[in-house]
């Protein structure tokens, strides 16, 4: 099955500096990558995602960079305010075969963004 | 537009009690999760539905039973509950594969 590592698992920022999350993937066979930001004591919220024929997309302050060669994904967060912090989640999502209908997430990476 | 409704919210179980955690959603979406999350963890997936008639296991299914009532509905069952089932559980569903998945807000269970 699918195996998705990332990291840091801790990342510690001044406001208005940048952050960057990176996740690599096992299977090549994956063609959908979502991000998800989960406040402390709420539910993980979808805030960017990526399908294998784009390389990147950005949304505002926040981007996510494909390389379907090395399998990796990066999430991106520029100019960093102190409400960006929270758990942080990358997913895989092979999208047929015998894991259809079943995204593999990362272990998460808490971000904190220091005034 | 409820989205993912979970219900309940919060529960106190004794060892050994069961208990049927109920998840619907409005969105039409044909395939729904249950995952759970423990403290400073991340999601682990018990059991999905990728479509209405079919369940699978997922990576931690033992003491878990799941049924797809309609397409609406998925319920998660602890038949006889543990202190190590004691986390958060949420529920989430999405269209098909290759889309966001949506989650409800979460059932914080405690077994004592």
């Amino acid at each position: 099955g699918e195996n998705v590592e990332q990291h840091p698992s801790t990342l510690s920022v001044q406001e208005g500096d940048s952050a960057v999350i990176k996740c690599t993937y096992s299977d090549s066979a994956s063609n959908y990558f979502p991000w998800y930001k989960q406040e402390l004591g709420k539910r993980p919220q979808l805030i960017i995602d990526i399908r294998s024929n784009v390389g990147e997309k950005k949304d505002q302050r926040i981007a996510v960079t494909l390389n379907k060669t090395a399998k990796h994904f990066s999430l991106h967060i520029t100019e960093t305010q102190p409400e960006d912090s929270a758990v942080y989640f990358c997913a895989a999502d092979l999208g047929g075969g015998t894991s259809y209908g079943k995204l593999t997430f990362g272990q998460g990476t808490i971000l904190t963004v220091h005034p | 537009n409820a989205g993912v409704t979970q219900t309940p919210k919060f529960q106190v179980l004794k060892t050994g009690q069961s208990m049927t955690l109920q998840c619907a959603q409005d969105m039409n979406h044909n395939s729904m999760y249950w995952y759970r999350q423990d403290p400073g963890m991340g999601l682990r997936l018990i059991y999905y539905s990728a479509s209405e008639g079919t369940t699978d296991k997922g990576e931690v299914p033992n003491g878990y039973n799941v049924s797809r009532l309609n397409k609406r509905e998925f319920s998660l069952r602890l038949e006889s509950a543990a202190p190590s089932q004691t986390s958060v559980y949420f529920c989430a569903s999405r269209l098909a594969a290759n889309q966001p998945q949506h989650f409800g807000d979460g059932t914080r269970l405690s077994i004592l």
